[in-house]
Formats: C-alpha cells, sequence, structure tokens
C-alpha cells in the first residue's frame, strides 16, 4: 500500500498569509495526487486534482504543484474561510490512500 | 442540483450486519464510479471501496475485505455498501462519493454525501 503523510499536522496563520503544506508518497505515484479541504462536521471539498489542477469553482488563490512522491498545496492568501483541515489523497492505485491532514487554524 | 444523501447509520453491536444507502439526484449516476469513504470520530478519511459504473469492478480496503460489499442499483441511482461482522473500529462517520470522472475511474471523488454515522457498540 501506498502510504501518504503531510507536514506539518497542524499550522496557526493570520489572514493574508501565504500557506504551503507538503505531502509525501512513499513511492512515486506521478501526478496521481488530490488535495481536499474538510471543515468540522462537514464532508470534504475537492479542491484540487492531478497535482496541479484546480477543480472547478475553486477560488485561484489555492495552487498544487509536485510530481512523483513530493506534492504541495499552497494558499496564497489566506483567507477566513480557509481556516480548516487539508488532506492529501493519492489515486495511483488501490487501495486508495489519504495523509493524516493538516490543520490550519487562526494565529 | 448534483446531491448525494447517505442513510442507514445507527447503532449496532459487533458482529451485526448493516447496510447503508447512497441516494444520487442531479446526475446520470450510471455513469459514474462510486465510492465509501469512511473517518473515525476525530480521525482522518478512510477510503473503503469503489464500485465501477456498470458494477463490473469492486475494490476495498483491506480493512473491510470479505466483511463489506459494495453494490449499485442504477435503475434505482442508489448506491450501497453490506456491512457484515461489525466492530468497534468500523465506527465512522460514512461517506458517499462521485468519482470525478464519467465512463471511467480517475479514484478521485469531487461529488460527496453528508455521511451518516456508523457505532458499533454493545
Amino acid at each position: 500500500d501506498i502510504q501518504m503523510t503531510q507536514s506539518p499536522s497542524s499550522l496557526s496563520a493570520s489572514v493574508g498569509d501565504r500557506v504551503t503544506i507538503t505531502c509525501r508518497a512513499s513511492q512515486s505515484i506521478s501526478s496521481y495526487l488530490n488535495w481536499y479541504q474538510q471543515k468540522p462536521g462537514k464532508a470534504p471539498k475537492f479542491l484540487i486534482y492531478a497535482a496541479s489542477s484546480l477543480q472547478s469553482g475553486v477560488p485561484s488563490r489555492f495552487s498544487g504543484s509536485g510530481s512523483g512522491t513530493d506534492f504541495t498545496l499552497t494558499i496564497s492568501s489566506l483567507q477566513p474561510e480557509d481556516f480548516a483541515t487539508y488532506y492529501c489523497q493519492q489515486s495511483y492505485n488501490t487501495p486508495l490512500t489519504f495523509g493524516p491532514g493538516t490543520k490550519v487554524d487562526i494565529k | 442540483q448534483v446531491q448525494v444523501v447517505e442513510s442507514g447509520g445507527g447503532v449496532v453491536q459487533p458482529g451485526r450486519s448493516l447496510r447503508l444507502s447512497c441516494a444520487a439526484s442531479g446526475l446520470t449516476f450510471s455513469n459514474y464510479a462510486m465510492h465509501w469513504v469512511r473517518q473515525a470520530p476525530g480521525k482522518g478519511l478512510e477510503w473503503v471501496a469503489v464500485i465501477w459504473y456498470d458494477g463490473s469492478s469492486k475494490y476495498y480496503a483491506d480493512s473491510v475485505k470479505g466483511r463489506f460489499t459494495i453494490s449499485r442499483d442504477n435503475s434505482k441511482n442508489t448506491l450501497y455498501v453490506q456491512m457484515n461482522s461489525l466492530r468497534a473500529e468500523d465506527t465512522a462517520v460514512y461517506y458517499c462519493a462521485r468519482d470525478s470522472q464519467e465512463m471511467s475511474t480517475t479514484y478521485a471523488f469531487d461529488i460527496w454525501g453528508q455521511g451518516t454515522m456508523v457505532t458499533v457498540s454493545s
């Protein structure tokens, strides 16, 4: 199985900050990497697919990059509605696996 | 609008069974692979199973293989998961999620339901 790790596990940031979250796969997954945002008590929301493609309707302040084993999610200017937990997920093969999540909260 | 709505959760004793349903609307259900994803209280996301748009292929997480069965009825726009031999560690919110590409599988989840809670406890 492909193991996914994320760093940091949590971070505190202010509105307007640039935030970067890292995701690493235990083996090469090419660009088969997706990102989700989850707020407390809500279902996850699909943000980015294929490592760097923005899902329709997602603000352009979100971006993704990387390939192989190392990936990043960047929020260029953090907004109040962006405080949430972010998960990466590999779609290279089954069993599909998620990273443990990165919680972004208010400094 | 496109939505999927889960139902069937509840409290069940260890070793018993439960069937969850997911009703889809606003989409051509029969054109999409569908997934179950779960989240234990306070924990991260765990993929459970996928079924191809036509039901021809199914894959499971090791943690549920042999105990859970995913199925679909395209005439009713409904996805199911039959959960047998339930364990305490199956306690979670269960989400139904649509695969993001029609007539194929990307293994990415673009539409999620609100989830249904399953509690396995004596």
